[in-house]
């Protein structure tokens, strides 16, 4: 049982660039969500999903786009990227009332 | 916009004292939890407490709920520098939309 296992933990970036952070949970749970973190605050929900097939928009969702093809996998596309996205992000499924966050994927972009 | 506000926002305490932490939170909510992020790494989960509870303990942990206030407070006795890390409230996981605050930074000195 791995838990919530995001890739790659650290990437840099031109402006302008795509690319897509990787999630995978082992757990079966129904509830995936993706936050950012940036420097001294706390995080901020871009998008989340209820199950597969099921995506909606969380407070900061411009930039962004997710799918949810499988329970298993909810990955995040950052589609031009932009220095405003420099950030960590994270990876998060919920069962219940607790959530189980990834290890974070660092991203930077220049 | 953030859904719960830490106070204060960072703390240095010594080895053995007691260190409390206060949240407060703008709309109704049904649960609100602590979670606890070292240096570089995702949050952990330390504590749930529901919208009818008042109080809760969890080994040296005491969090407390004012719901008419809209608040809550962690309190982590006879700290330790392992306790060194940020601490954030977040109000509903229900449906993956847990909302954070921006953290206190906790510091114990050994």
């Amino acid at each position: 049982n791995a838990g919530v296992t995001q890739t790659p933990k650290f990437q840099v970036l031109k402006t302008g660039q795509s690319m897509t952070l990787q999630c995978a949970q082992d757990m079966n749970h129904e509830y995936m969500s993706w936050y950012r973190q940036d420097p001294g605050m706390g995080l901020r929900l871009i998008h989340y999903s209820v199950g597969a097939g099921i995506t909606d928009q969380g407070e900061v969702p411009n930039g962004y786009n997710v799918s949810r093809s499988t329970t298993e996998d909810f990955p995040l596309r950052l589609l031009s990227a932009a220095p405003s996205q420099t950030s960590v992000y994270f990876c998060a499924s919920l069962t219940g009332d607790t959530i189980y966050f990834g290890e974070g994927s660092w991203l930077t972009v220049v | 916009s953030q859904q719960g506000e830490e106070d204060p926002q960072a703390l240095s305490i010594q080895e053995g004292e007691n260190a409390t932490m206060n949240c407060s939170y703008k709309t109704s909510i049904n649960n609100l939890q602590w979670y606890r992020q070292n240096s570089g790494r995702g949050l952990v989960h330390l504590i749930l407490i529901r919208s009818n509870e008042r109080e809760k303990h969890s080994g040296r942990l005491r969090v407390t709920l004012d719901t008419s206030k809209k608040s809550s407070s962690l309190l982590i006795t006879a700290s330790r520098a392992a306790d060194t890390a940020s601490y954030f409230c977040a109000t509903d996981g229900n449906t993956g939309k847990l909302i954070f605050g921006q953290g206190t930074t906790l510091q114990v000195k050994p």
